[in-house]
């Protein structure tokens, strides 16, 4: 199936604790995003690669690193999880010639820091 | 800076009625708007656009929307709901091209779709 995927669907992990969130669009597109949806379903934008290069970088802490192999991988570090991460985040990609505006999102990570 | 502002965080219909949910935007520049359907836990499914072609947006599942710059609005409607339309939506306003941050989606609050048999 041709989609925008992400690894894993639901992550729940301690506090201080590393890790990471994979994802994967075989859609042929440059560009790829990472969003957080916060507790009252506000989506944010984080960050935003094109052709493996950072284009945005929004005020988001440094313990989030994003890591792009390739233009159809995006994935998403976090070191030292605090509370305060648990969200859902979603990753998402848009097409070449399209300006970046039409993106199609993947299923979404849960994240839970306990 | 571009924002949209959601006017109901909850909107409740019955089935076969119709469906509106409003948006305000406030942009700098002529704007690309979205609406975007996330149903419970599931991702979001891009419902319809708009990008300075005709105002009258059609999207999927019957929805569409309707660009008013005097109004600075664009607000989401469907003749008729069903029950499968019960969702959150999200209406977005998309950054111009030319600048740094082109590709940023900014999304509404988010409006809470409940459908009644």
């Amino acid at each position: 199936d041709t989609a925008v995927s992400q690894t894993p669907k639901y992550l729940v992990t301690q506090m201080g604790n590393d890790k990471s969130i994979k994802c994967e669009q075989n859609l042929g597109h440059d560009t790829m995003y990472w969003y957080k949806q916060d507790s009252k379903k506000f989506l944010k934008i984080m960050f935003s690669y094109n052709n493996k290069e950072l284009i945005i970088n929004e005020t988001v802490p440094n313990r989030f690193s994003p890591k792009s192999p390739d233009k159809a991988h995006l994935n998403l570090h976090i070191n030292s999880l605090e509370l305060g991460d648990s969200a859902v985040y979603f990753c998402a990609s848009s097409p070449p010639g399209q300006g970046g505006d039409t993106q199609y999102f993947g299923p979404g990570t849960r994240l839970t820091v306990l | 800076a571009q924002s949209v502002t959601q006017l109901d965080s909850h909107v409740s219909v019955s089935e076969g009625t119709p469906v509106l949910l409003r948006c305000n935007y406030s942009s700098s520049y002529s704007p690309s708007l979205f609406w975007y359907v996330q149903h419970p836990n599931k991702g979001l499914q891009l419902l319809l656009k708009y990008t300075s072609a005709a105002t009258l947006v059609k999207g999927i599942n019957g929805f569409e929307a309707e660009f008013k710059k005097s109004e600075t609005s664009f607000h989401l409607t469907k003749p008729s709901a069903h029950m499968s339309d019960a969702a959150e939506y999200f209406c977005v306003v998309s950054d111009p091209p030319g600048g740094t941050s082109y590709g940023k989606l900014t999304f509404g609050q988010g409006t809470i779709l409940t459908v009644h048999p």
